[in-house]
């Protein structure tokens, strides 16, 4: 069935470095695919998303290319800050219209 | 901005006891669901909910558990005889459209009910 596998956290880094956090998926067709986040103690939002094969999602700075070539999803951003602290979660559009989520990845930043 | 609402905010019961969390999603939206996060482990679908009835449902979604819209706001979704395995956080989303061919438009997410069964 389908699945989506992203890297395992915690991931900790220091203020203005380079975030990556890679996500693969399994899945018949093309589906949908969501990077959504969690701040501490809040619900899951939307991050980015992107529909179709090389297409970019970005917001707030992140970045997300649909690569239909090696079905991934990776998340990017080039300079992260203390405020991005949270769980980053992948997901793809299920055929039953639903979500199917990733384990989530945990990032700590320092200052 | 609108968003989803969940109350309450935290649940503690009995194991064996009726609950019942509750849920405004956001007003134009057409789809609903139910998803739940057991600590440390991956966000799980339970249930999808379109036009005053369940549209998908997970194998997690077992008799024990239903879904309602008794109003034109509110959505609920009732566990008959809560276990200890029924502890986690339970989210609600909504969407306007789900766009056919495997693809899933965007859910928006309430802030989630964490139940606690003892």
């Amino acid at each position: 069935g389908d699945s989506v596998t992203q890297m395992e956290g915690p991931v900790t880094l220091s203020e203005e470095a380079f975030l990556t956090i890679n996500c693969t998926y399994t899945a018949t067709g093309y589906p949908s695919l969501f990077w959504y986040v969690q701040y501490p103690g809040e619900g899951l939002q939307l991050l980015l998303k992107a529909t179709k094969a090389d297409d970019k999602g970005s917001n707030k700075g992140f970045e997300a290319t649909y690569r239909k070539e090696t079905t991934s999803f990776h998340l990017e951003k080039g300079s992260v800050q203390v405020s991005d602290s949270a769980v980053y979660f992948c997901a793809l559009g299920g055929s039953q219209g639903n979500l199917i989520f990733g384990k989530g990845t945990k990032l700590s930043v320092k200052p | 901005e609108p968003e989803v609402t969940q109350t309450p905010s935290h649940q503690v019961t009995q194991m064996g006891q009726e609950v019942i969390l509750r849920c405004v999603p956001i007003s134009n939206h057409l789809y609903f669901y139910w998803y739940r996060q057991i600590l440390g482990q991956k966000v799980e679908f339970l249930v999808s909910f379109y036009n005053n009835e369940i549209s998908e449902k997970s194998e997690i979604f077992d008799d024990q558990f239903s879904v309602e819209r008794p109003d034109g706001s509110n959505f609920t979704l009732k566990i008959r005889s809560t276990k200890l395995e029924d502890s986690a956080m339970y989210f609600c989303a909504s969407s306007d459209k789900v766009v056919r061919t495997s693809r899933t438009d965007t859910q928006y997410f309430g802030p989630g009910t964490r139940l606690t069964v003892l």
